[in-house]
C-alpha cells in the first residue's frame, strides 16, 4: 500500500537553528499538509498546499515557517529559527482530492529543540 | 469556529468485548465530514472510518462502526470483538465540506487499552 514517508524520524536541534523536515507524499496525490502534535496535546493543523502554493494556514504557521515542494516529489517544512515551544511531533499528510476521503499520514518527525 | 471534544482520555476493554468511544463536535455548518483515526505506538495515524454528514446511514468498516447523531452533534465509534491490535490512541476529526478549506480539527484523543 502506498505510504507517506517522513525523514528524519527524530531530530534534535539547538534553539535558534533552522530545521527542515522532509516528506515524500504519495505520488498521485495533489494536496499536502503539515500538522503538529505537542506531547500530550491535540493534533493541530499548520498548513495545506496545493498547486505549488499554500491554500490555507493556521495562526501557528507564522513567518518562522515555510513549506516547499522543490522537486515534484518532496514536500518540506522549514522552521527558520527554532524555539523550545516548537518541540513536537510533526506529521505530513497527503490526499488525492480535496474532498472528504481522508488523508494518508506519515509516521511523523519528532523534533526536539534544546 | 468548530470544535471537537473527546471526553474520555482513556478507556479499557477486555479482548473480544465491545467498546464505544465518544466524540461530540460543535459547528454551525450543515455539510461536513467526520473521521476516526487510530494512532498506534508506531505513531502513524491511520484512517479507521469516515462519515459524510449528509448521509443518514451510519458508516461501518468490518468491526468498526459509528453512531452518527447529527442533531446531537455526536459521532461515537464502536469497536466490536476488540483485539489486542486495537490498542492505540483514537482521534475524532472534523472537516468542513466548504470549498477552500481542507484542514481537519482534531479532538484530544482517547487512549484505548485492550486487556487480554
Amino acid at each position: 500500500e502506498p505510504e507517506v514517508t517522513q525523514t528524519p524520524s527524530h531530530q534534535v536541534t539547538q534553539m535558534g537553528q533552522e530545521v527542515i523536515l522532509r516528506c515524500v507524499p504519495i505520488s498521485n496525490h495533489l494536496y499536502f499538509y503539515w500538522y503538529r502534535q505537542i506531547l500530550g496535546q491535540k493534533v493541530e493543523f499548520l498548513v495545506s498546499f496545493y498547486n505549488n502554493e499554500i491554500s490555507e494556514k493556521s495562526e501557528i504557521f507564522d513567518d518562522q515557517f515555510s513549506v516547499e515542494r522543490p522537486d515534484g516529489s518532496n514536500f518540506t517544512l522549514k522552521i527558520r529559527s527554532t524555539k523550545l515551544e516548537d518541540s513536537a511531533m510533526y506529521f505530513c499528510a497527503s490526499s488525492e482530492a480535496a474532498g472528504g476521503y481522508g488523508y494518508t499520514f506519515g509516521s511523523g518527525t519528532r523534533l526536539t529543540v534544546v | 469556529a468548530q470544535t471537537v471534544t473527546q471526553s474520555q482520555p482513556e478507556m479499557s476493554v477486555q479482548e473480544a468485548e465491545t467498546v464505544t468511544l465518544s466524540c461530540t463536535y460543535d459547528t454551525s455548518e450543515s455539510d461536513y465530514y467526520l473521521f476516526w483515526y487510530k494512532q498506534p505506538p508506531s505513531r502513524q495515524m491511520i484512517l479507521v472510518i469516515r462519515q459524510e454528514a449528509y448521509k443518514q446511514q451510519n458508516a461501518t468498516e468490518n468491526r468498526f462502526s459509528v453512531n452518527f447523531q447529527k442533531a446531537a452533534k455526536s459521532f461515537s465509534l464502536k469497536i466490536s470483538d476488540s483485539q489486542l491490535g486495537d490498542a492505540a490512541m483514537y482521534f475524532c476529526a472534523y472537516r468542513s465540506a466548504t470549498s477552500g478549506t481542507y484542514k481537519y480539527i482534531f479532538g484530544t484523543g482517547t487512549r484505548l487499552k485492550v486487556l487480554a
